[in-house]
């Protein structure tokens, strides 16, 4: 499968546990992004990264989340001391690095609930 | 403030019928637009893009119109067929930034 592979698919978490989604993207892309979609709205945009770099992360809370994309190994989100709100689907993306305007390539997401 | 809006939470059309997906944007920056399918427990799958270059992009029955001055893009497919049934998601960016801002979505269902 070359697609963008996420895992786990469902994970539950009770509030002040510590959550790790992980992310590798296609073969042959470079740039990682993280979207968050809460039920019955559209993907909101959370981070962009390159190999061991933040990019954008303007739309990532400050507090209890961050991201990284090691130069092995897949992009990892984490959140800390989850609370209810952060239950939601968070999917990754991945495009290449050549051209801007190039289509992002979704995985199928991860489903975080929180007990 | 919603930048990227999708007014009609639902279409049903009949098989072999257009369907037509509509989407408004208000920020000018935007620039390269995409349409996805996104199928119940599946991440979306992009289905065509627009640069701001172009006013018309086609792929098979799938065509993207892109009006610049109204702010206006749409995405028709004809002839629809019942496994085009999925919520369609239009989204945008700048040039200066890979982010996706997505609209609310349009649930189409295809009646055979």
């Amino acid at each position: 499968n070359a697609g963008v592979m996420q895992n786990p698919r469902h994970l539950v978490r009770r509030r002040g546990q510590e959550a790790r989604l992980r992310c590798s993207p296609m073969k042959g892309h470079s740039h990682v992004y993280w979207y968050r979609q809460l039920p019955e709205e559209g993907l909101k945009f959370m981070v962009y990264l390159q190999k061991e770099n933040i990019i954008d992360e303007s739309g990532m809370p400050k507090e209890r989340f961050s991201a990284e994309f090691p130069k092995e190994g897949p992009s990892i989100l984490r959140i800390q001391q989850v609370v209810r709100g952060d239950s939601a689907a968070y999917f990754c993306a991945s495009s290449p690095a050549s051209g801007s305007n190039q289509p992002q390539h979704f995985g199928d997401g991860t489903r975080l609930s929180i007990l | 403030d919603q930048q990227v809006k999708q007014n009609s939470p639902s279409l049903s059309v009949q098989e072999g019928r257009i369907s037509i997906l509509n989407c408004d944007y208000t920020n000018s920056m935007f620039d390269y637009f995409l349409w996805y399918k996104k199928y119940p427990a599946e991440g979306p799958t992009f289905l065509i893009s627009i640069s701001s270059i172009k006013d018309k992009n086609e792929d098979g029955r799938f065509t993207v119109f892109l009006n610049k001055s109204a702010k206006h893009l749409s995405l028709h497919i004809v002839p629809s067929q019942p496994g085009d049934s999925a919520v369609y998601f239009c989204a945008s960016s700048d040039t200066g930034r890979r982010a996706l801002t997505f609209g609310s979505g349009t649930r189409l269902q295809v009646q055979p």
